[in-house]
């Protein structure tokens, strides 16, 4: 069974900053690897996904994140973040099959300080 | 608008008083299932469905009912309600289950007396 860990629970970082979420897998083969945002007060929204192929992926709003197979990561990066981006951010592993479930980490809440 | 839809939003209710959340989506999509988030623990699965009369148990199943007799509604039963089930409860749906973008309803925000 596929697990997902993100080590920090709560990150505030300045304005103009740049950001990196950590998140770490365990799993078998390659898995498929998914980052999640949830504003407060909504529902989760993608961000980005792997799936195959170029190991950095780029997603909505500025983000972009890497997959190290060497290192079972997949963190989450923006250049400069703005306050808009204080949310919850959660990455999520999902096994090869296709029908298998989606595992989530336990999230990182970001906030952003002028 | 492909969304999934959740209701009611909010609800207080108490000890034992059986109450359904319903969910329902819009993008024919095969999979759904129902998450529950609380502080620290992220989002745990509690039910899924691969589709229509198809159903099965995620990791915190206990307490928990679903049905998915049509393939867009996928509602969510608590028979006998508990103070543990008070959380943030979220529904969403997809076309494959973990090898796809999952949709997310709004959320439902129950509270047990």
């Amino acid at each position: 069974a596929q697990s997902v860990t993100q080590p920090d629970i709560h990150i505030t970082v300045s304005e103009g900053a740049s950001l990196e979420l950590r998140c770490n897998y365990s799993y078998g083969a390659t898995p498929y690897l998914f980052w999640y945002v949830q504003s407060p007060g909504q529902g989760l929204q993608l961000l980005l996904k792997y799936f195959s192929g170029d190991t950095l992926v780029q997603g909505i709003k500025g983000f972009e994140a890497e997959f190290k197979r060497s290192q079972s990561s997949f963190n989450l990066r923006k250049p400069s973040v703005h306050w808009s981006d204080a949310a919850e951010y959660f990455c999520a592993v999902g096994a090869r099959g296709g029908n298998e479930k989606l595992t989530f980490g336990t999230g990182t809440r970001l906030t952003i300080i002028p | 608008e492909a969304q999934v839809t959740q209701n009611p939003r909010y609800l207080i209710t108490v000890t034992g008083k059986k109450l359904t959340v319903t969910c329902s989506q819009n993008m024919n999509h095969e999979y759904m299932s129902w998450y529950r988030q609380d502080p620290g623990l992220g989002l745990r699965q509690i039910y899924y469905s691969m589709n229509v009369e198809v159903t099965d148990k995620g990791d915190v199943p206990e307490g928990y009912k679903v049905s998915r007799k049509e393939k867009r509604n996928f509602p969510l039963i608590l028979e006998s309600p508990s103070p543990n089930q008070t959380s943030l409860y979220f529904c969403a749906s997809s076309f494959l289950a973990g090898a796809d973008t999952q949709y997310f309803g709004p959320g439902t925000r129950l509270t047990v007396l």
